[in-house]
């Protein structure tokens, strides 16, 4: 079975601070590992993945993030934060052959002036 | 073009009401799903159409109806819900249901009912 962790419920940071959203997964084959941003009463959208290749993905906002396979994470960085950046971010991961995209329970960010 | 509308933007029903909500995406897409997101949780998975066929069911109560009329189009039909059914109802659509197809969300309708 396939699942996701994400540690932290609330990160908060200084404007202009680099940033980093924990997110640890579990599958018994090769992970498929997503990003979403969530802004108030708004629907998910995408931010990056990892499929296969390079451990470092590059997204979309400046995020990116770096898939450790011996540690089983997938954390999201940004070098330097924006207030705008501050929402609910879900991890979410996929194993070979199933059929469904497994979220973690998010982690609220917020950038402080 | 990674748009996937969603209407209404909100709706208020009552417990006897019958109402549809619609999702629509012109990325020529063969999946489409329905999410059901609670305030604060991460979306729970309710449908998934595959090439406009019922693909998943995830156990889900009688008084949500699903129905995708043709590839660009997925409906939910409700009836007879349930104050605890408010939400946030979300649409995803993706290329088709490969492992690294990446899935796409609407910005919701929220739900309300009384």
């Amino acid at each position: 079975a396939q699942s996701v962790a994400q540690p932290e419920d609330q990160v908060n940071v200084a404007e202009g601070n680099p940033l980093t959203v924990k997110c640890t997964y579990s599958v018994s084959g090769n992970p498929y590992l997503f990003w979403y941003v969530q802004y108030p009463n708004r629907g998910l959208q995408f931010l990056l993945k990892y499929i296969t290749g390079d451990n470092l993905v590059k997204g979309s906002y400046g995020f990116e993030a770096e898939f450790n396979k011996s540690q089983t994470s997938f954390h999201l960085k940004k070098p330097s934060a924006l207030v705008s950046d501050s929402a609910l971010y879900f991890c979410a991961v996929r194993d070979a052959g199933a059929q469904k995209l497994v979220f973690g329970q998010g982690t609220r960010l917020t950038i402080n002036p | 073009d990674t748009e996937v509308t969603q209407t209404p933007k909100h709706l208020v029903m009552g417990m006897t009401n019958k109402k549809s909500l619609k999702c629509e995406q012109h990325m020529g897409h063969r999946a489409m799903y329905w999410y059901k997101q609670k305030a604060k949780k991460p979306p729970e998975l309710m449908f998934v159409y595959s090439y406009e066929k019922l693909s998943i069911n995830e156990s889900v109560p009688s008084r949500f109806s699903p129905e995708c009329p043709n590839s660009s189009l997925l409906n939910l039909h409700l009836h007879a819900l349930q104050p605890e059914d408010s939400a946030l109802y979300l649409c995803a659509s993706s290329q088709d249901l490969a492992v690294t197809d990446t899935q796409y969300f609407g910005p919701g309708t929220r739900l309300t009912v009384l």
